[in-house]
């Protein structure tokens, strides 16, 4: 079955520190991957996304994001968090032939401490 | 460029009732998709149009209908409300269903409350 998991619900992080969220996914076709934003109240922004190619992928607002195959993975990172960045955070998954159609993970709740 | 554009943002109904959303994408995109979420059940598929015509949908039950029209515009509409259909519903447009470029642009969402 296709899922994308988000093991933690919810991280707080102090302004500054640096950041990873974890994300793994199961998906039988070649998967394209994404980490969106959603602030509340607003809809989803796309950070990044990953098609092929190399592992490591930047996005916007300092994030990048490294795919490994061999651990289904697709964590998110950011070497220094800013009090902005405190949103949820999904990851997700897509296929070439699944049109429209992408599989969201729960979400990761970020909270930043001043 | 104008982003996605939903309507309304914010609405109220009973039981029973049925709504129609509304979603305009950005100029130029010919794919619509709408998702619904909710905080139990996270974010979740159901369907996209392309050109018109329901290309992909999701496990929704039949109460949850879409259509697209020649200017891409797309409407949702949900017959028989019930409770558990109190959420925000998203559309997201792109190019091409993301099929080439992956990309889907989202709108600030319709939030729907059913009491």
């Amino acid at each position: 079955a296709q899922s994308v998991t988000q093991p933690d619900i919810h991280i707080t992080v102090s302004e500054g520190a640096s950041l990873e969220l974890r994300c793994n996914y199961s998906y039988g076709a070649t998967p394209y991957l994404f980490w969106y934003v959603q602030s509340p109240g607003q809809g989803l922004q796309l950070l990044l996304k990953y098609f092929s190619g190399d592992t490591l992928v930047q996005g916007i607002k300092g994030f990048e994001a490294e795919f490994k195959r061999s651990q289904s993975s697709f964590n998110l990172r950011k070497p220094s968090v800013h009090w902005s960045d405190a949103a949820e955070y999904f990851c997700a998954v897509g296929a070439l032939s699944n049109t429209g159609k992408l599989i969201f993970g729960q979400g990761t709740t970020l909270q930043v401490k001043p | 460029k104008a982003g996605v554009t939903q309507t309304p943002r914010y609405l109220i109904k009973t039981r029973g009732q049925q709504v129609t959303l509304s979603c305009s994408p950005i100029s130029g995109h010919r794919s619509v998709s709408w998702y619904q979420q909710t905080p139990g059940q996270g974010l979740q598929f159901l369907f996209e149009y392309f050109s018109e015509t329901q290309r992909n949908k999701g496990n929704f039950p039949g109460r949850f209908s879409g259509r697209q029209f020649s200017n891409s515009r797309s409407e949702m509409n949900v017959s028989t409300l019930e409770l558990g259909d109190s959420a925000l519903y998203l559309c997201a447009s792109s190019l091409d269903g993301g099929a080439s470029t992956g990309e889907l642009f989202f709108g600030e969402g319709s939030r729907l409350t059913v009491l």
